[in-house]
C-alpha cells in the first residue's frame, strides 16, 4: 500500500490566521481525501482532490474556508483559512490505493 | 444515502472472551466494507476488507447483505486488542470516498 507523510503533526494557531497542510504520498494516485475528526467525533469526508482538476467538497464544506491544492500525482494540500476554535480538529489526508484506503498520521490542530 | 452505524460507542471485555463489534450499513448500490482500527497514539490502519475474505489478528468479519450487517469477530480477546474501531463504507466502483461509523472504543480487561 502507499505510505502518506503528512505534516505538520500539530499546531497551535491564533483564531483569524490560516494553517496549510501538506501530505506527500509516495506512489502516483489519482485521488487523495482529506478528513476531519473533531474531538470524540468520527471521521467526516471534507473533499476529494483529483490532479488537474478542481476538489469536490462535501456539504458543509466550502472552498473559500477549505482551499485544497493537487499540483501532481503525489502530492496534495488542504488549508484552513480564518481559523476558529470551532476549526479545532484532527485532519487526515487519505489516498485509495488497489481498492485500500491509507491515511496520513493526521495533522492535530488546536486554534486559540 | 450512505450511512454505516456502529450502535456501540463503548464496549468493555474480558481478556480471553468473544468479541464482536457491530456494524450495520445502508448503501443503494454494491458496498466494500472495512474496518479500520486506531491504537493509541496510532494512524489509522485498515484491519480488514470484505472482499478479501482475510482473517486479520484473529479478527473475522463477514459481510451479510440480507441484514445489511459487517460485524467484526474475535473469539478470544487479547490486551493488546483494545483501540478504537471503525467500520466504514464505499462504493466498489474505484476508488471512491469512505464513510465512516461513529466508532467504537474496545477496552479489553484483564
Amino acid at each position: 500500500s502507499a505510505v502518506i507523510s503528512q505534516k505538520p503533526s500539530r499546531d497551535i494557531c491564533q483564531r483569524g490566521t490560516s494553517l496549510t497542510i501538506q501530505c506527500q504520498v509516495d506512489s502516483q494516485v489519482t485521488m487523495m481525501f482529506w478528513y476531519r475528526q473533531q474531538p470524540g467525533q468520527s471521521l467526516t469526508l471534507i473533499a476529494t482532490a483529483n490532479q488537474g482538476s478542481e476538489a469536490t467538497y462535501e456539504s458543509g464544506f466550502v472552498i473559500d474556508k477549505f482551499p485544497i491544492s493537487r499540483p501532481n500525482l503525489t502530492f496534495s494540500t488542504l488549508t484552513v483559512s480564518n481559523m476558529s476554535p470551532e476549526d479545532s480538529s484532527i485532519y487526515l489526508c487519505s489516498v485509495a490505493f488497489n481498492y485500500g484506503y491509507t491515511f496520513g498520521s493526521g495533522t492535530r490542530l488546536t486554534v486559540v | 444515502a450512505q450511512r454505516v452505524t456502529q450502535p456501540e460507542k463503548l464496549l468493555s471485555v474480558f481478556k480471553g472472551a468473544p468479541v464482536e463489534l457491530k456494524c450495520n450499513y445502508s448503501y443503494s448500490g454494491s458496498p466494500e466494507l472495512f474496518w479500520y482500527v486506531q491504537y493509541s497514539r496510532q494512524r489509522l490502519q485498515l484491519l480488514l476488507r470484505h472482499i478479501s475474505r482475510e482473517s486479520i489478528k484473529g479478527f473475522t468479519a463477514d459481510l451479510n447483505k440480507g441484514e445489511t450487517s459487517f460485524h467484526l469477530k474475535k473469539p478470544f480477546a487479547q490486551e493488546e486488542d483494545s483501540a478504537m474501531y471503525y467500520c466504514a463504507l464505499s462504493g466498489i466502483q474505484g476508488a471512491q470516498k469512505l464513510v465512516f461509523g461513529q466508532g467504537t472504543r474496545l477496552t479489553i480487561n484483564p
